[in-house]
């Protein structure tokens, strides 16, 4: 069973377009949600994060927003650079129980033209 | 920032054969953890570890499995025998603190099982 589902599966968007990228999860326990990013050939590594105490999360050009009723999230890249070009990784976890336990999404491969 | 290196990059080897993946994770980091990737897919859980023991694993961590980190050296993932579907990218990743989840990724290591 999926328990993170990310949408959608690739992307390509023209310099300086806004980006979305979608996820929704399925345990109403989860309570982290971090966004990870990974270049090709390159280590995942943590790019924004978000807790069910808040609604929205922003950071420079990335922003989260949080629909908890509908378990529901979106990175927001705004002025998209070529050098955003990666896959990202939505997860979600349960600090109160999994020791550092993250349950992945599959991933959106982003491309940026210039 | 904080690098965890995996050790080798690409491993070939037949079907039965014994594998050993090598991990060096960040330095005072004190929880280590294992991922899968099959190609295209999201990445999986696998185990993680804390002061030599084994804290939690997934279905996935099968009975040919098994993980040590003798003497704060590599953190290591042991496959005797490997399959044919043990053909994926291992990701390796540590943490300082379980509740932060902040997880610090390796690169991977592809394995190959032919």
């Amino acid at each position: 069973q999926q328990q993170v589902r990310q949408s959608p599966q690739s992307l390509t968007v023209w310099e300086g377009e806004t980006t979305i990228l979608n996820c929704s999860y399925e345990d109403s326990t989860f309570d982290y949600f971090p966004w990870y990013r990974q270049f090709p050939g390159k280590s995942p590594a943590l790019l924004i994060a978000i807790s069910l105490v808040s609604n929205k999360k922003e950071d420079g050009r990335f922003t989260i927003f949080f629909n908890k009723r509908e378990k529901k999230l979106s990175l927001h890249i705004t002025d998209s650079q070529p050098g955003d070009s990666a896959t990202y990784f939505c997860a979600a976890s349960n600090r109160g129980s999994a020791l550092g336990r993250l349950h992945f999404g599959a991933g959106t491969q982003l491309i940026v033209i210039p | 920032g904080p690098k965890v290196l995996q050790i080798p990059s690409h491993q070939i080897i037949d079907m039965g054969q014994m594998v050993t993946l090598n991990c060096d994770p960040v330095s005072n980091h004190l929880y280590f953890y294992w991922y899968k990737q099959i190609l295209g897919q999201q990445m999986e859980f696998l185990v993680n570890f804390y002061n030599g023991k084994v804290m939690e694993k997934s279905k996935l961590f099968k009975d040919q499995f098994s993980v040590e980190r003798p003497d704060g050296s590599y953190f290591t993932l042991k496959i005797q025998p490997t399959a044919l579907e043990d053909s994926a990218v291992y990701f390796c990743a540590s943490s300082l603190d379980w509740g932060k989840n902040t997880l610090y990724f390796g690169a991977g290591t592809r394995l190959s099982v032919l």
